[in-house]
């Protein structure tokens, strides 16, 4: 069955440098997959999806990330963050065994320092 | 267009009481999902209706029911409400089902919190 690792539930970034959040799948076909972020008291909004051909997806507000079969990852960049860049992000994976729907992981909640 | 909408945003019920939350989809989707989110657990999958069908469900207990109507609005209701049912209820439209080789994007509206005290 696929599942989806997010490695640390909490990160915190100064003002301007790199965001790196992880995500690994396990999944024994090709994924879909997916981060979305979410605001507090909204809603998820989808910043990128990888479903197939270029590795590299780039995203909304200046995030990408990368699919690395050979390392089962999906970690979402971002070069410069930004005090907007402050919510809870969800990496997510397609199920494929048996039923069709959409596994999150537990999620990394960013923190922007001044 | 106007996104996914749901109703009502917050809800504070007791122990023992039901509750119907409401989803509306975007005009033109006919798939909605339902998520619980949990500081703990995370999003996790309480069902999807496609056309007024259940097409998929996650593992909850039978007090968690949902439906579909046929202009795809959808209502999930719970029963005998416990403690640990306070959550964000969060709905999600797409346009199809993703199958083998196929995806959905979906669309998530802002949620309902519900509080059971």
């Amino acid at each position: 069955a696929q599942s989806v690792t997010q490695l640390g539930s909490h990160v915190s970034v100064s003002e301007g440098a790199l965001v790196l959040l992880r995500c690994n799948y396990s999944s024994s076909v090709p994924p879909y997959l997916f981060w979305y972020v979410q605001y507090p008291n909204q809603g998820l909004q989808l910043l990128l999806k990888y479903t197939t051909g270029a590795t590299l997806v780039k995203g909304i507000n200046g995030f990408e990330a990368e699919f690395k079969k050979s390392e089962t990852s999906f970690h979402l960049t971002k070069p410069s963050a930004h005090m907007s860049d402050a919510a809870e992000y969800f990496c997510a994976v397609i199920s494929t065994s048996g039923t069709y729907k959409y596994i999150f992981g537990t999620g990394t909640r960013l923190k922007v320092l001044a | 267009k106007a996104g996914v909408t749901q109703t009502p945003r917050y809800l504070i019920k007791t122990r023992g009481q039901q509750v119907t939350l409401s989803c509306s989809p975007i005009s033109g989707h006919r798939s909605v999902s339902w998520y619980q989110q949990t500081p703990g657990q995370g999003l996790q999958f309480l069902f999807e209706y496609f056309s007024e069908t259940q097409r998929n469900k996650g593992n909850f207990p039978g007090r968690f029911s949902g439906r579909q109507f046929s202009n795809s609005r959808s209502e999930m209701n719970v029963s005998t409400l416990e403690l640990g049912d306070s959550a964000l209820y969060l709905c999600a439209s797409s346009l199809k089902l993703a199958g083998p080789f196929s995806y959905n994007e979906q669309f998530f509206g802002p949620g309902t919190r519900l509080t059971v005290l």
